[in-house]
């Protein structure tokens, strides 16, 4: 099965900085990326598909990007609502596998 | 709107059974491959398995493979997931979760969960 390594597994952030994300796979999943947003005992919400298409309702905050193995998610000035957890999750390849998380938390 | 609830979890002991379901409303089901995913405590979530729209086709992960059956009844909007031979490891929150179309499984929907906890 294919792997996905999320890092940091935590990252502190000011409101209004800037987080970058990052998702591995052992092997390519060609663009079949998403990323989720979770928050305390919330469901999952999609962000982005495709690697980089922001799923409906995502605020422009929010960009994706890589393919491959070496994905990235960006939010480029973090709000309070944005303090969460975030996975990503290939659909290249069966079984369909998440990463561990990246915690994103007040600095 | 978009709705999908989940019932049938709670406590049961070490290798005894359990049937999820997954009512839905707001979209054609029949059109929708359907996925349960599960998340452990404090864990990431887990993809367990897919069926198609018309359910010909399923998918399981190896975890699960042999001992959890899906299945959808189209007429009732409505999914399952049979889970037999449970495992203390099988203790999570599952959750019935929307693919938007072919050859996109990824989950654009999903439902609130339904909690399983297997215990002696």
């Amino acid at each position: 099965e294919i792997v996905m390594t999320q890092s940091p597994a935590t990252l502190s952030v000011s409101p209004g900085e800037r987080a970058t994300l990052s998702c591995r796979a052992s092997q390519s999943v060609s663009s079949n990326l998403a990323w989720y947003q979770q928050k305390p005992g919330q469901t999952p919400r999609l962000l982005i598909y495709g690697a980089s298409t922001r799923a409906t309702g995502i605020p422009a905050r929010f960009s994706g990007g890589g393919s491959g193995t070496e994905f990235t998610l960006t939010i480029s000035s973090l709000q309070s609502e944005d303090f969460a957890v975030y996975y990503c999750q290939q659909y290249n390849t069966w079984p369909l596998t998440f990463g561990g998380g990246t915690k994103v938390d007040i600095k | 709107e978009v709705q999908l609830l989940e019932s049938g979890g709670g406590l049961v002991q070490p290798g005894e059974s359990l049937r999820l379901s997954c009512a839905v409303s707001g979209f054609t089901f029949g059109s929708h491959a359907m996925s349960w995913v599960r998340q452990a405590p404090g864990k990431g979530p887990e993809w367990v398995s897919v069926i198609s729209g018309t359910g010909s086709s399923t998918y399981y992960a190896d975890s699960v493979k042999g001992r959890f059956t899906i299945s959808r009844d189209n007429s009732k909007n409505t999914l399952y997931l049979q889970m037999n031979s449970l495992r203390a490891e099988d203790t999570a929150i599952y959750f019935c979760a929307r693919v938007p179309g072919a050859r996109q499984d990824y989950f654009d929907y999903w439902g609130q969960g339904t909690l399983v906890t297997v215990s002696s």
